[in-house]
């Protein structure tokens, strides 16, 4: 079965440091997603990206944040300088294109913690 | 507006009794109401979805109901199992138009069956 994977599975870091977060969605999908978790807490969206460019975002999507698709398969969400708050799961999601089922696929997190 | 209202926080069910969750939107331009179940260490993954031309929607054990008019949506887990022991997540977005991964989630609810 298609999956999305994100690596690394855990990162440390210290605070102020940028922090990259890598996912692979399902090759067919069209959209991909950035979505985190605050330990213990609901899930919540970030950002999606469609077409080469950011399709929303949210208000937790600032400046610090940034998304790109660097090549055909890795989607990547990059944290520039790291705050204690942006300790979290970092989820990366895909769908199909309007049209298909319109379900998300969620990859298995990204666990960052800034010391 | 956007916000999703998930109750209760936690369960407690025995083997074989039902399961019901609850959730409740303000905004109606929310078409898309998924669940997700999710498993300590994973990702959420899609369990059931309904959209709001039919108010109710069953698939196996699990059941959604809708109640478009006064904006709410459950979840019923006929016959718990231990297996379904999980955190189970509402939540609520617009299907079409492009946005459909923008979902708004519920905080979360805390199963557990007990043998």
């Amino acid at each position: 079965e298609p999956e999305v994977t994100q690596t690394p599975s855990h990162q440390v870091t210290q605070m102020g440091q940028e922090v990259i977060l890598r996912c692979v969605p399902i090759s067919n999908h069209l959209y991909f997603y950035w979505y985190r978790q605050i330990l213990g807490q609901k899930v919540e969206f970030l950002v999606s990206f469609y077409n080469n460019e950011i399709s929303e975002k949210s208000e937790i999507f600032d400046d610090q944040f940034s998304v790109e698709r660097p090549d055909g398969s890795n989607f990547t969400l990059k944290i520039r300088s790291t705050k204690l708050e942006d300790s979290a799961m970092y989820f990366c999601a895909s769908s199909e294109a309007p049209g298909g089922t319109g379900e998300l696929f969620f990859g298995e997190g990204s666990r960052l913690t800034v010391l | 507006q956007q916000q999703v209202k998930q109750s209760p926080q936690s369960l407690i069910v025995q083997k074989g009794g039902i399961s019901i969750i609850n959730c409740a939107y303000e905004n109606t331009a929310f078409d898309y109401f998924p669940w997700y179940q999710q498993f300590p260490g994973k990702g959420p993954a899609l369990l059931i979805a309904i959209r709001p031309d039919v108010s109710e929607k069953k698939e196996g054990r699990f059941t959604i109901s809708f109640n478009k008019s006064a904006k709410q949506f459950s979840l019923h887990i006929m016959d718990s199992q231990p297996g379904d022991s999980a955190t189970y997540f509402c939540a609520a977005g617009t299907y079409y138009g492009g946005s459909q991964g923008n979902l708004i989630f519920g905080k979360g609810t805390k199963l557990s069956v007990k043998p």
